[in-house]
């Protein structure tokens, strides 16, 4: 059956280290995967999107890696800030209509 | 402000009571969503509608019934409530792909309403 995991349920780190969070998935083909930001008590705000022909992409100090081989997304917070302290989940793209299959999301806590 | 905005924030209500929770998006896009976050903070696809026809039916108990009366609102009914039902909805839209200044596929998501069923 289709799966989607991302590594750690929690992750912490310290200020202006790099923060590494993972999503693994399979009996998947997702054409595209996205980030996504979610604030406590908030709606998720996307981040970034990246295709399968696509093997990374870059937005401020944040970037995502694509691997359809090892079948795993990485994305990466450069020079990480308290205020980057939140849930990221990850997002595949299953069957047409842009329909999208959530990952549990990785809490990533950044301490100063 | 453009955004996605839903009514109520917070929903508590019996078991069996019938509810709704209406979602207006001002972003001129084709379609919404309907999305469900249990406890455990996995979210879920419930329905999705383009231009006022539903696209997306996901295994959802039929008690659910999504109703959009034009593409920018959809508004979400469920009858007979049941302590299952307690979870933080979210209304969602996306711009058709290919539209400026927007990438394929981005969702953007309401706050969430908040149902607890007692």
């Amino acid at each position: 059956s289709q799966k989607i995991e991302q590594n750690s349920e929690a992750l912490n780190i310290q200020e202006g280290k790099t923060a590494t969070l993972t999503c693994n998935y399979t009996n998947y083909s997702p054409a595209y995967l996205q980030w996504y930001r979610q604030d406590p008590g908030r709606g998720p705000v996307f981040l970034l999107l990246i295709r399968e022909n696509e093997k990374e992409k870059r937005k401020e100090r944040l970037k995502v890696t694509f691997d359809t081989t090892l079948k795993q997304s990485l994305f990466h917070i450069t020079a990480s800030q308290p205020a980057d302290s939140a849930t990221y989940l990850c997002a595949l793209s299953s069957g047409g209509y842009n329909k999208l299959i959530f990952g549990a999301g990785t809490r990533l806590a950044v301490h100063p | 402000d453009t955004a996605v905005s839903q009514t109520p924030k917070y929903l508590v209500t019996q078991m069996g009571n019938d509810k709704s929770i209406k979602c207006e998006q001002n972003l001129g896009h084709d379609t919404m969503y309907w999305y469900k976050q249990d406890s455990k903070k996995f979210l879920k696809i419930m329905f999705s509608y383009n231009n006022k026809e539903l696209i997306i039916n996901e295994t959802v108990p039929n008690r659910f019934s999504p109703k959009s009366p034009d593409k920018a609102h959809l508004n979400l009914h469920i009858n007979s409530l049941e302590l299952g039902d307690s979870a933080v909805y979210f209304c969602a839209s996306s711009p058709p792909r290919g539209s400026r200044g927007a990438s394929d596929g981005e969702l953007f998501f309401g706050e969430g309403s908040r149902l607890t069923v007692l």
